[in-house]
């Protein structure tokens, strides 16, 4: 199994330019999420989906948006990208939610914004 | 807010034993304990997961007291790849579905 696969491992973007940061796992997974990492510091949440068509906003959604069409991708896009969005990103997937899960985390994507 | 609370970083020699404890006091009954563990440039990755009393595997331990507002994940005897973040995580934030991180404990360990 691959897991939870990211892409692109690293973008850069000028400042206004939208992207998606694609995330897919095989693990028939109910739950995803998106999470950013700025330098030294943890994990903060930006969104998350607990099934297909159903998401909702983490920690810091401002400036992301997400959908979940399927149950294996859940992609992150940025509508209009800006220097406080270099970042890495990490996404998550579990089987389920609540007692004694366990989240599965992809490589990350660093993402630079000029 | 995260739902626990960890020292923000220690060091360590190598083939000493490390103790990092994290505190919970607003645990839920039904809440699981989950240590993550992230080295540079890769994504957190599960070790050990406990509810009480005292859990071990091969990577570590965890060790949970009987009112659960607390507990400690051991590693034996490090070495310098142990160096790394270690996330205590707390189940979902009460009345949602987020998993919420703290900043976690950055080991570093030295030779």
């Amino acid at each position: 199994n691959a897991g939870v696969t990211q892409t692109p491992k690293f973008q850069v973007l000028k400042t206004g330019q939208s992207m998606t940061l694609q995330c897919a796992q095989d693990m028939n997974h109910e739950y995803m999420s998106w999470y950013r990492q700025d330098p030294g510091m943890g994990l903060r949440l930006i969104h998350y989906s607990v099934g297909a068509g159903i998401t909702d906003q983490g920690e810091v959604p401002n400036g992301y948006n997400v959908s979940r069409s399927t149950t294996e991708d859940f992609p992150l896009r940025l509508l209009s990208a800006a220097p406080s969005q270099t970042s890495v990103y990490f996404c998550a997937s579990s089987y389920s939610w609540g007692i004694g899960e366990k989240l599965f985390f992809g490589s990350g994507t660093q993402l630079s914004v000029l | 807010l995260a739902k626990t609370t960890q020292p923000i970083s220690m060091d360590s020699y190598e083939g000493q034993e490390v103790n990092i404890t994290c505190s919970h006091n607003n645990i839920a009954t039904n809440d699981y304990i989950t240590w993550y563990q992230q080295f540079p440039s890769q994504g957190p990755r599960f070790i050990i997961q406990g509810y009480k009393t005292k859990v071990t595997n091969e990577v570590a331990s965890l060790f949970i007291p009987a009112d659960r507002k607390s507990s400690t994940l051991s590693l034996p005897r490090v070495s310098l790849s142990d160096t790394a973040v270690y996330y205590c995580l707390v189940g979902l934030t009460s009345g949602t579905y987020k998993y919420i991180f703290g900043t976690g404990t950055r080991l570093k360990v030295l030779a």
